[in-house]
C-alpha cells in the first residue's frame, strides 16, 4: 500500500524558516509533489521533485531524498499570507501503470505576528 | 483559458436524498479526479478517469457513490441516499497527464456538501 507521513501542524513568526517534512511508502515512485491551501480554497500546486535534491521557488524550497523515501518543503521569509496547509503529495506506479496522486493528511502551517 | 468549474457550490440536503454534483475540467485535460475534503481533514481519493480508459474507482467509499465522464469532459459524481457521514467538501481535478512531470493537479473551488 501508500501511506504518507508529515506533520499535522507548526506554528512560526513572521520571517521564520519553516520545514514541513514528508516521509512516504509507496509502491513504485515517480514524484514527489507539494500543495498549498488555504481555508475554504482550492488546493494549489507548489513544487515537484522527481530526482534527488533541492528546487528552489522564490521563497519556497522542495528537496527529496529517494534512498530515504523522504522529501520537504521549506518556506522562508515567512509572511502572514503563507498561513495555509501544505500536502504533500506522491505519484506513485498503481495498476494501469501510470500512477494517481496519493496526497498526505496536510500541515496546517500558522504565521504569527 | 478558464480553470476547472464545479456546481454547485453549496449544496445542503435531507438524509436518504440523492444529490449530482458537476465538474467541468479544463479544457484539453485528458485526466479527471473527484477528491472528498472534510473539515480540517486531508484529501480523500475518490475516483479518476483518464481518456477513454475505464475509470479507478477505488477510492469510492460505498456502492452509493458513482461517477460518469461524458465525452471525455464533464463528469458528476452521484451520492445515492445521501447519510450524514457524507457531509464534506468535494473537489475536482484535472490535470494534462503527461507521460513525465508532476501531473500537475488543478482543482475547482469545490462544492461543499451538507446533509442534515
Amino acid at each position: 500500500g501508500q501511506s504518507l507521513e508529515q506533520p499535522s501542524e507548526v506554528t512560526a513568526v513572521e520571517g521564520a524558516i519553516v520545514q514541513i517534512n514528508c516521509t512516504y511508502q509507496t509502491s513504485g515512485f515517480y514524484g514527489l509533489s507539494w500543495y498549498q491551501q488555504h481555508d475554504g480554497g482550492a488546493p494549489t500546486f507548489l513544487s515537484y521533485n522527481a530526482l534527488d535534491g533541492l528546487e528552489e521557488t522564490g521563497r519556497f524550497s522542495s528537496f527529496l531524498s529517494r534512498s530515504d523515501s523522504y522529501g520537504y518543503l521549506l518556506l522562508q521569509e515567512l509572511q502572514m499570507k503563507d498561513s495555509a496547509s501544505y500536502f504533500c503529495a506522491v505519484r506513485a506506479l498503481t495498476t494501469d501503470s501510470w500512477g494517481k496522486l496519493q496526497f498526505g493528511a496536510g500541515t496546517q502551517v500558522v504565521v504569527t505576528p | 483559458g478558464a480553470g476547472v468549474s464545479q456546481s454547485p457550490s453549496n449544496k445542503v440536503t435531507e438524509k436518504g436524498k440523492d444529490v449530482e454534483l458537476r465538474c467541468d475540467p479544463i479544457s484539453g485535460h485528458t485526466a479527471l479526479y473527484w477528491y472528498r475534503q472534510s473539515l480540517g481533514q486531508g484529501l480523500e481519493f475518490l475516483i479518476y478517469f483518464q481518456g477513454n480508459s475505464a475509470p479507478d474507482k477505488s477510492g469510492l467509499p460505498s456502492d452509493r457513490f458513482s461517477a460518469e465522464r461524458t465525452g471525455g469532459s464533464v463528469s458528476t459524481l452521484t451520492i445515492q441516499r445521501t447519510q450524514q457521514e457524507d457531509s464534506a467538501v468535494y473537489l475536482c481535478a484535472s490535470s494534462s497527464r503527461r507521460e513525465t512531470g508532476a501531473d500537475t493537479q488543478y482543482f475547482g473551488p469545490g462544492t461543499r456538501l451538507t446533509v442534515l
